[in-house]
């Protein structure tokens, strides 16, 4: 199957300073990708879609001026969270669709803010 | 997009048949049935899909009812590695539920 990557894969940062989470297509092309956030014992929860070219769609609640992302290839998505505090930690999961209708995820990256 | 419910656990006998049922009442007609699963700590794993016809691949079948209301995934031979939390999804947008904790037991 398809290769999602996610960079880093765990990250520990202070209060106030921001983090680039990476997502990457190893051997495929994506003009969309899809960023989730998983608090423990919960369900993943869709944050945004990333638009290859054009800005990111949020959905309902998500702070884009929060939660900054960036599509700039066809192979690479990045959501930085900016001025991350304690509740942000969280564990954040993108996914692509390969050519066909199914979509592969990444393996996630654990943010922890202290 | 259409909702799903799913059970929130489930047991199984290590090697036997393990049958997860999905309710997918509001699905539209062009819509696909996905499932994922998610090992702890790991993002999901693309499992199956249909849209109206049962599949099988090497990992497990999908039965789809023929009002396409509902569906279950077979895992044939269940095995400890299989334990897992399990998704059953309804594009257009991936949207989790909840899903069903399975848990296989020796």
């Amino acid at each position: 199957g398809a290769v999602v990557s996610q960079h880093p894969s765990w990250v520990i940062c202070k209060s106030g300073t921001s983090v680039k989470i990476e997502c990457r297509s190893l051997d495929f092309q994506a003009t969309t990708m899809f960023w989730y956030r998983q608090f423990p014992k919960q369900s993943l929860m869709l944050m945004a879609t990333s638009n290859e070219g054009s800005k990111a769609t949020y959905e309902q609640g998500v702070e884009k001026d929060k939660f900054l992302i960036n599509h700039a290839s066809l192979t690479l998505s990045t959501l930085t969270v900016t001025s991350a505090h304690p509740e942000d930690s969280s564990f954040y999961i993108c996914s692509a669709p390969a050519g066909g209708s199914e979509q592969y995820f990444g393996p996630g990256t654990r943010l922890t803010v202290t | 997009d259409a909702k799903t419910t799913q059970p929130t656990s489930m047991d199984c006998a290590e090697g036997r048949a393990a049958n997860l049922p999905c309710n997918h009442s509001t699905i539209s007609g062009n819509e696909y049935v996905y499932w994922y699963r998610q090992i702890h700590s790991q993002g999901p794993q693309y499992i199956i899909h249909g849209l109206k016809n049962n599949e099988t691949n090497e990992m497990a079948s999908l039965i789809i009812t023929e009002d396409r209301k509902s569906s279950t995934l077979i895992l044939p031979h269940a095995t400890l590695r299989d334990t897992a939390v399990y998704y059953c999804i309804v594009r257009v947008r991936v949207r989790f539920g909840a899903g069903t904790r399975l848990t296989v037991k020796p």
